[in-house]
């Protein structure tokens, strides 16, 4: 079973434009929902995070929206840049519980950004 | 200065037989995971593991086992090696779990493991 459901699979955003990413989960009991960004050959580096007492977080290009009442959170990526090119993805994890720490990841959106 | 490393970052091998990866991390972590990464680029989590306790992601056959010599370093050990193992596999580090520092996960760069 899938918690985090994440959309697009794939975007394509020309040079100064905004790259929305969103997801959903399931699981209320999360309460940490990070951003990762993975360039190819490379590992996933955190890109921004949230906590659900939050609605907003903003920091330089990328900001995180969240809807706690809907179970969904996006990324929204200003001014878009063609460095910005790679695969997102989002993810959450649980404070509590066996498998606290543990990310469950969304299954990646790879944005391409057009000269 | 590399945070968390990998070795080896390929490694090409028949079905049947036992290898292992390499994972350190410099960092001071407390927590080291494991995850995979499909072809299809899905990340998933196979263990966490820090000094006290190991938790294993109940669909992770019993083929794979992490060792963790000390607390810099959780090798990934794989017997009997199939095709469906084929992956990229990815170390990762924290510090301690359910401190707010300790969300944050450090990766390191991926070992691509082909079983031929």
């Amino acid at each position: 079973q899938q918690q985090v459901k994440q959309s697009p699979q794939s975007l394509i955003v020309q040079k100064g434009g905004i790259s929305i990413i969103n997801c959903a989960y399931e699981n209320t009991a999360f309460d940490y929902f990070p951003w990762y960004q993975q360039f190819p050959g490379k590992g996933p580096a955190l890109l921004i995070a949230i906590r659900p007492d939050v609605s907003e977080k903003k920091e330089g290009r990328f900001t995180i929206s969240f809807n706690k009442s809907a179970k969904q959170f996006s990324l929204h990526i200003m001014d878009s840049q063609p460095g910005d090119s790679a695969t997102y993805f989002c993810a959450a994890s649980l404070k509590n519980g066996g498998s606290q720490g543990n990310l469950i990841f969304g299954k990646g959106t790879k944005l391409s950004v057009k000269p | 200065d590399t945070a968390v490393s990998q070795t080896p970052k390929y490694l090409v091998t028949q079905m049947g037989n036992d290898k292992s990866i390499k994972c350190e991390q410099n960092l001071g972590h407390d927590t080291m995971y494991w995850y995979k990464q499909d072809s299809k680029k899905f990340l998933k989590i196979m263990f966490s593991y820090n000094n006290k306790e190991l938790i294993i992601n109940e669909t992770v056959p019993n083929r794979f086992s992490p060792k963790s010599p000390d607390k810099a370093h959780l090798n990934l050990h794989i017997n009997s090696l199939e095709l469906g193992d084929s992956a990229v596999y990815f170390c990762a580090s924290s510090q301690a779990r359910g401190t707010p520092q300790g969300d944050t996960q450090y990766f390191g760069p991926g070992t691509r493991l082909t079983v031929l």
